[in-house]
């Protein structure tokens, strides 16, 4: 089976836009969480879809927002970006809901860098 | 709610040594236990898991952890150390309140010397 991919895997952004990020999961899963890793905080989880509805979310502002298209592919948007919006994003996927009793599979990364 | 805590930022073994990277956890009903390894510029690979049943679990390339309730802990432990083994680890947990999102602990770096 192919992995988790996203794309762009690098991205360079000012402040004040926006970026939109994808990813798409496993084949067959239905779960996509995204989660935001930086040195100081760490990874930090975002949001979580499955079945196109969101179903759990993390502490972030309302500029971070994300959908789940019919066939499990996700993406997440970042508006207004600031700097502080740098970081890798990585998306997982599992067959259940945020692998309740699985475990997730992560993407390589998309390496957001906001100037 | 859940929290994660690694205590060590930094583990450095010899080759052939075992190791241990620690884990400890706090979670208000029954915990989903997990370790993640990340290797340079890559995403996170799964190492194994703790759901329910036997304390010891075992994982990939050689892995595995103890569950401990009483010390709310979930160590990671190898019994010998391959210079490959150098890398990020991250145990996380799932509370298992159906709905609650993972938590990530803030990584541990191991480095196995040759």
């Amino acid at each position: 089976k192919a992995g988790v991919t996203q794309t762009p895997r690098y991205l360079i952004k000012t402040r004040g836009q926006q970026v939109t990020l994808s990813c798409s999961p496993i084949s067959g899963h239905r779960s996509v969480s995204w989660y935001q890793q930086t040195p100081g905080q760490g990874l930090q989880f975002l949001f979580e879809y499955f079945s196109e509805t969101q179903r759990n979310k993390g502490n972030f502002p309302g500029r971070f927002s994300g959908r789940q298209f019919s066939n499990s592919r996700s993406e997440m948007n970042v508006s207004t970006l600031e700097l502080g919006d740098s970081a890798l994003y990585l998306c997982a996927s599992s067959a259940s809901l945020a692998g309740a009793l699985g475990e997730q599979y992560f993407g390589p990364g998309t390496r957001l860098t906001v100037t | 709610a859940q929290s994660v805590a690694q205590p060590e930022d930094q583990v450095n073994v010899a080759e052939g040594n075992p190791l241990t990277v620690k884990c400890t956890y706090s979670v208000s009903g029954n915990p989903y236990l997990f370790w993640y390894v990340q290797y340079p510029n890559r995403g996170l690979q799964f190492l194994l898991k703790y759901i329910t049943g036997d304390n010891l679990v075992k994982g990939s390339y050689g892995f595995e952890a103890e569950f401990n309730k009483s010390q709310t802990s979930f160590h990671l432990k190898k019994p010998s150390a391959l210079v490959s083994d150098s890398a990020l680890y991250f145990c996380a947990v799932r509370d298992d309140n159906y709905g609650q999102n993972f938590v990530f602990g803030p990584g541990t770096r191991l480095s196995v010397l040759p």
